[in-house]
């Protein structure tokens, strides 16, 4: 069974802090992609990484996949209350139906004023 | 363009009855997804369509659960005879292209009570 560990589970900063959300597996991926999902809403797309080591920014979040393709990061700088949400990472299998989307449990994070 | 849309927004049904949910996917998107999350875990594939067939069911929990995608459009889920067990967020998803690139879109969820 592929699984990927987020962690942390929550995240309570104030606004100008800087955070850091890990996605850990034992399995390799193809892609992986990190999702934001607000309340009463299905996730929706930031960002994916294909390549070993591929580093993508997005404004103030830079998100980097593992050389190995098992591990993902995603970095806040300077973190604003509109980044208040809950933050999900999605790996794509090499086997097994290469086209489900396996996710992480999630990081809510909280970011006040 | 109109997004992924799910009927109903919520369901609250007692254990034993069954309860269909709808999604509609992106006009034109061959390939739609059914994922669930039951409370306070992640959120899981159940299923696969590419047009009206079925290309992935592996997530499907047992055979209580029916998907169909008659016509290769909308997408129903049916659940009969719902356990307690069921209850959670029901999210569809839908995408143009499958592969590495790919990115699906979500629908806002069916929330499944079971009591």
């Amino acid at each position: 069974t592929q699984l990927l560990e987020q962690s942390p589970q929550f995240l309570s900063i104030q606004e100008g802090e800087n955070l850091t959300v890990y996605c850990n597996s034992s399995s390799v991926f193809s892609s992986l992609q990190w999702y934001r999902q607000e309340p009463g809403e299905g996730p929706v797309l930031l960002v994916t990484v294909v390549t070993g080591g591929e580093v993508k920014k997005l404004k103030r979040l830079t998100f980097q996949f593992g050389d190995a393709r098992k591990d993902s990061s995603l970095h806040i700088t300077a973190a604003q209350p509109g980044d208040t949400g809950l933050y999900l990472c999605a790996g794509r299998p090499f086997s097994g139906g290469y086209n489900k989307l396996i996710f992480g449990a999630g990081t809510r994070l909280a970011v006040h004023p | 363009e109109a997004g992924v849309t799910q009927f109903p927004s919520h369901s609250v049904i007692e254990k034993g009855q069954t309860v269909t949910l709808r999604c509609d996917p992106i006009s034109g998107h061959d390939n739609l997804y059914w994922y669930r999350r039951v409370m306070g875990k992640e959120i899981k594939f159940l299923l696969h369509f590419v047009k009206e067939s079925k290309q992935d069911e592996s997530g499907m929990p047992n055979n209580r659960f029916l998907a169909e995608r008659t016509g290769g459009t909308y997408s129903t889920l049916k659940v009969q005879p719902a356990e307690l067990e069921d209850s959670g967020v029901y999210f569809c998803a839908s995408s143009r292209q499958a592969g590495t690139q790919e990115t699906q879109y979500f629908g806002p969820g069916t929330r499944l009570l079971v009591l």
